[in-house]
């Protein structure tokens, strides 16, 4: 049971880049969203969805974009990735907001 | 002042040794508590809810104040796998958003 997959684990980016980062869930879970991990703070998270054709913007939504075409997929593209976007990154999904969320393995992104 | 605050630790125990750290939170409209743990470099992953009336499990206890508006968590009998960061998380009723605390690093020596 792959849960979420989340792909790249690893990427370096020159500021000014634009990239996304895929996320893909088999649980059928309605609720995806994307958090980022800095030191010393806690998730914040970034943009959510409630279902597919459904998005919103969550704490740090500003150089990022999503969508959610299927219940399975939601990517998180950088537009004009600049080096306050380094952080690791983390997609989760769970049934209902005050069920478990299950979190993607991370992206650890660098932008120089 | 952050939605939820976390003694950082790191907290040093040897094994078999009780450790015990609090979580305080600001919103009292929160419904769910939650711990989740986090190995070095990986995912957070579910440890437990945590109800009002305070749950075990197994080598685990979790207690709810919602006087004081902070969340427990007592590790008995320590061992070396328990090493990670335990982060608070947060959930407020009709609130889509999760608030995590920054968590609590222990650390459990043979």
């Amino acid at each position: 049971n792959a849960g979420v997959t989340q792909t790249p684990k690893f990427q370096v980016l020159k500021t000014g880049q634009s990239m996304t980062l895929q996320c893909a869930q088999d649980m059928n879970h309605e609720y995806m969203s994307w958090y980022r991990q800095d030191p010393g703070m806690g998730l914040r998270l970034i943009h959510y969805s409630v279902g597919a054709g459904i998005t919103d913007q969550g704490e740090v939504p500003n150089g990022y974009n999503v969508s959610r075409s299927t219940t399975e997929d939601f990517p998180l593209r950088l537009l004009s990735a600049a080096p306050s976007q380094t952080s690791v990154y983390f997609c989760a999904s769970n049934q209902a907001t005050n069920t478990e969320a299950f979190f993607g393995q991370g992206t650890r992104l660098t932008v120089v | 002042r952050k939605e939820v605050e976390q003694d950082p630790g790191p907290f040093n125990v040897p094994e078999g040794a009780t450790v015990a750290f609090n979580c305080t939170y600001s919103n009292s409209a929160s419904q769910s508590f939650f711990w989740y743990r986090q190995d070095c470099r990986k995912e957070p992953k579910l440890l437990m809810s945590v109800y009002s009336s305070g749950n075990e499990d197994g080598r685990f206890t979790a207690q709810l104040n919602r006087a004081s508006q902070y969340i427990s968590l007592l590790i008995r009998d320590s061992k070396l796998s328990d090493s990670a960061t335990y982060l608070c998380v947060v959930h407020r009723e009709h609130d889509y958003k999760l608030s995590f605390g920054a968590g609590t690093t222990v650390t459990v020596r043979a």
